[in-house]
């Protein structure tokens, strides 16, 4: 059974990059794309972007400029790098598996919290 | 960008009793080849999101039967037949035609 592990820093300070690992267990990163989700306080889910395992990525308009994802297929594990964080960043970020054919996200990880904060 | 909006945004249901969601999309969600691309997910309290419909209506697994999707183009529902305790949380629909990928606003299932 797939299983996914985000792992970061809680607390990052504004204007600093804040990076993010998703760890597979349980199979293969290889043959699937994996996507970013994150969800602000008291806000809706917002798509950051996705990677595939060849390391062709897709980000969302609104985060491009700041954002970038790196696959390493050897430690089945793909990453999150925002920066130039500020406050609007806060939120819990999940990583999902993602099947291309239907945009479906079937795995998910149980998230971690990021708090921008001096 | 495609805008999703969904409706009620708060739901209050009996247990026992029907309750539905509409999902309507900015633009048609209908894939050339013949399939809507509009996925359902819930997010139950201290929980992460989970998948309960994919392409409009084909139910994921492990999902009970007393969840259905339903619709085409740009309108679209999730019903669930009989509400348990269990179904409480947040429900979004995401239109996955493309990119960006764009959820709707949510809508919060509580129990009477």
């Amino acid at each position: 059974q797939v299983q996914l592990q985000e792992s970061g820093p809680g607390l990052v300070k504004p204007s600093e990059t804040l990076s993010l690992n998703c760890t597979v267990s349980g199979g293969s990163i290889s043959g699937f794309v994996w996507s970013w989700i994150r969800l602000p306080p008291g806000k809706g889910l917002e798509w950051i972007g996705f990677i595939s395992y060849r390391g062709i990525t897709n980000y969302s308009p609104s985060l491009r400029s700041r954002l970038t994802f790196s696959v390493d297929t050897s430690k089945n594990q793909f990453s999150l790098n925002l920066r130039s964080v500020t406050v609007a960043d806060t939120a819990v970020y999940y990583c999902a598996r993602e099947y291309t054919s239907s945009r479906r996200m079937d795995v998910w990880g149980k998230g971690t919290t990021v708090i921008v904060s001096s | 960008d495609i805008v999703m909006t969904q409706s009620p945004l708060s739901l209050p249901v009996t247990p026992g009793e029907p309750a539905s969601i509409s999902c309507t999309s900015s633009q048609s969600l209908l894939h050339s080849i013949g399939y809507n691309s509009l996925n359902w997910y819930l997010q139950k309290p201290g929980q992460s999101p989970q998948l309960l419909v994919s392409l409009g209506s084909n139910r994921a697994s492990g999902v009970p039967d007393r969840f259905s999707g339903s619709g085409s183009g740009t309108d679209f529902t999730l019903t669930i037949s009989r509400v348990e305790a269990e179904d409480v949380g947040v429900y979004y629909c995401m239109q996955a035609l493309q990119t960006p990928l764009t959820f709707g606003q949510g809508t919060r299932l509580e129990i009477k």
